[in-house]
This record gives structure tokens, sequence and C-alpha cells, in this order.
């Protein structure tokens, strides 16, 4: 069984910067690579990008690039995800997700929200 | 990048049949998948590899997938299935690896 927690809820000001967890059971993402999705009020889900804690690459979509890291703590089996200079249009919730390269998604985080607000 | 269209709203009586479409540029040569996502809940796999369902998903959700456009069907439509859908592939063509379809709202008259 699968399990992917998430950190809570974060309240940001514009221009702020937020670092979201994700820690994972142990040896479940051995193979696998850790994506992240988000999804503003009311709207559909925006793949943001993936980790891979094998080996530490990552793929961002180019809308992201520059304002997100996405790491891996192995001695925690935590991953992270940094999105910086933060706008009023990254409210949403984010949520990590598992999936194997180039395949379908099992598993899911149970999402973080994230307001940026003044 | 690729793109996925689906329409925003699918509506269906109780124990009738839902099709929701999700449209590509031939589409049917590649893997979709389908989630299902309930208000205030993460979303979850029903449909994989085109066809294919997880343990625990009902028989009475099926998909296919051919030309330019696939489909998830739900037979026997339950209240219980009023959810979001959303259709995703992986497009190895650009960055933008996981594509999510805009998402369809079925309503269970």
């Amino acid at each position: 069984q699968v399990h992917l927690v998430q950190s809570g809820p974060e309240v940001k000001k514009p221009g702020a910067s937020v670092k979201v967890s994700c820690k994972a059971s142990e040896n479940t993402l051995a193979g696998y690579y850790l994506h992240w999705v988000r999804q503003a009020p009311g709207q559909g889900l925006e793949w943001m990008g993936w980790f891979s804690p094998n080996n530490g690459a990552t793929n961002y979509m180019q809308k992201f690039r520059g304002r997100v890291t996405m790491t891996w703590d192995a001695s925690f089996s935590t991953a992270y995800m940094q999105l910086s200079s933060l706008g009023s249009d990254d409210t949403a919730v984010y949520y990590c997700a598992r999936a194997e390269y180039g395949d379908y998604i099992d598993s899911w985080g149970q999402g973080s929200l994230v307001t940026v607000s003044s | 990048s690729f793109v996925l269209t689906q329409p925003p709203s699918v509506s269906v009586a109780p124990g009738e049949t839902a099709r929701i479409t999700c449209g590509g540029n031939h589409i049917g040569i590649k893997s979709v998948h389908w989630y299902q996502q309930k208000p205030g809940q993460a979303p979850s796999l029903v449909i994989y590899h085109n066809r294919d369902r997880p343990s625990g998903i009902p028989e009475r959700f099926s998909g296919s997938n051919s030309g330019n456009t696939a489909t998830l069907t739900i037979s026997r439509v339950e209240a219980g299935d009023e959810a979001d859908y959303y259709c995703q592939v992986w497009d190895s063509s650009s960055d933008h690896n996981v594509v999510f379809g805009g998402g369809a709202k079925l309503t269970v008259l």
C-alpha cells in the first residue's frame, strides 16, 4: 500500500516562496517518479514536473522553470517542491503523485492548499 | 504540446450509460488513462492503458481509444459516480510530459 502524506496548508504573501513536502511510505518510490500536479480553485489539473528519487533527475514544465525546484531527502523518504516568486494565480491545491516513467499515476498525496494573499 | 479536449459536462439519469470523450490528434496511438475526482478529494485512477481497470474499480467502468477520440464509458450510472473525470496521456515529444484533459463533470440527474 502506497502512502504519500503531504504537509499542511500554507498562506504566503505575493513574492514569497513556499515549500511543500510529500512523505512516502518506505521503499514505495523505488523505480518510480514523483510528480507534482496543482489544481487552482474550481479548475482542472495542471502538471508541473517530475523528479526521480533514484538519480535526482528532473523535468519541469516550461511554465515553471526558474521558479520551481523539486528535491528528495532519502533519509526521510520525503520529497519537496519549492515554488518561488508566488503570485495570486499560484493559489491552488498542490498534489504529489507517483508514476512509473511514461505511465499512469497510481497514487496521489492528499493535497496541500497554498494560498497567496496580501 | 499535446492537447486533450473534454466536454465540460455530461449529464445522465441513474441507470443510464455515460460516455465521456477525450479528443486529441491521433490519440489512438497513445495510452490513455482516466482519473475520477470527487469534491475535496485527490484524483484516483479508474482506467489505465486505455481499457484496464485497477483492482476495486467496478466493471461498469470501461475505456476505449481509437483515431482521435478516447472514451470512458460508465454503465448503469449510480449517484456515487458523480464526479469530475480527467483523461491523461504521456507526451514524450515535449517537456510537457504529463498532459491532462480539462476535465468533465459528470452529473447524475
